[in-house]
């Protein structure tokens, strides 16, 4: 079973600041690999796919990059309403790394 | 616009039975696997159960956690999923949401979800 090991754990930064957040899988996952943003009360949003494609509607602020084991997501220029947590997720057993919170300092 | 919604939830005690609807409309349903997930209070999201579509069999699976207890359905019809939780267990409380499964650019593996609904609630007490 592949696991997704997230760092940090929670990431504290100011509005206008570049945030970069790391995921790590047990076993090579290809380029397979999504990153989510979830907000207090709400559903995930998918902001990545298949590691660098931005989903619909996402800012150009979000980027993804990586292969096989490691994988970034990386926000521009922080902006208020980007303070949530991010997951990343991969392509077998449907499973989830244990999430980043993204804190405003 | 493409939407889905959930609804069923409750609050029920443990041993009880609960069925979960999650009303997909603005695509085309039937071509989509349909996915359920579950996010405990203050934890992260859990994989609860799948139903490919007929054309790829209509297939289901779930998680170890739910199986033999919860079964899930679909009637592309009526663009609906649903989930039918059996004997539950108050570790079975949380959010539950309903998503539609999209696949790589490739078009090789059907692996992440792109559209969710905003949840139904059940406790389990």
């Amino acid at each position: 079973e592949i696991v997704l090991t997230q760092s940090p754990a929670t990431l504290s930064l100011s509005p206008g600041e570049r945030a970069t957040l790391s995921c790590r899988a047990s076993q090579s996952v290809g380029s397979y690999l999504a990153w989510y943003q979830q907000k207090p009360g709400q559903a995930p949003r998918l902001l990545i796919y298949d590691a660098s494609y931005r989903a619909t509607g996402i800012p150009a602020r979000f980027s993804g990059s990586g292969s096989g084991t490691d994988f970034t997501l990386t926000i521009s220029s922080l902006e208020s309403e980007d303070f949530a947590v991010y997951y990343c997720q991969q392509r077998t057993n449907w499973s989830f790394g244990q999430g980043t919170r993204l804190e405003i300092k | 616009e493409v939407q889905l919604v959930e609804s069923g939830g409750g609050l029920v005690q443990p041993g009880r039975s609960l069925r979960l609807s999650c009303t997909g409309s603005g695509f085309t349903f039937g071509d989509n696997i349909m996915i359920w997930f579950r996010q405990a209070p203050g934890k992260g999201l859990e994989w609860v159960s799948f139903i490919r579509s007929k054309a790829k069999g209509g297939t289901t699976e779930y998680a170890a956690s739910v199986k033999g207890r919860f079964t899930i359905s679909r009637d592309d019809s009526m663009g609906i999923v649903y989930l039918q939780m059996n004997s539950l267990k108050t570790e079975d409380t949380g959010v539950y949401y309903c998503s539609r499964v999209s696949s790589s650019v490739s078009s090789i593996y059907y692996y992440y979800m792109d559209v969710w609904g905003k949840g139904t609630t059940v406790t389990v007490s």
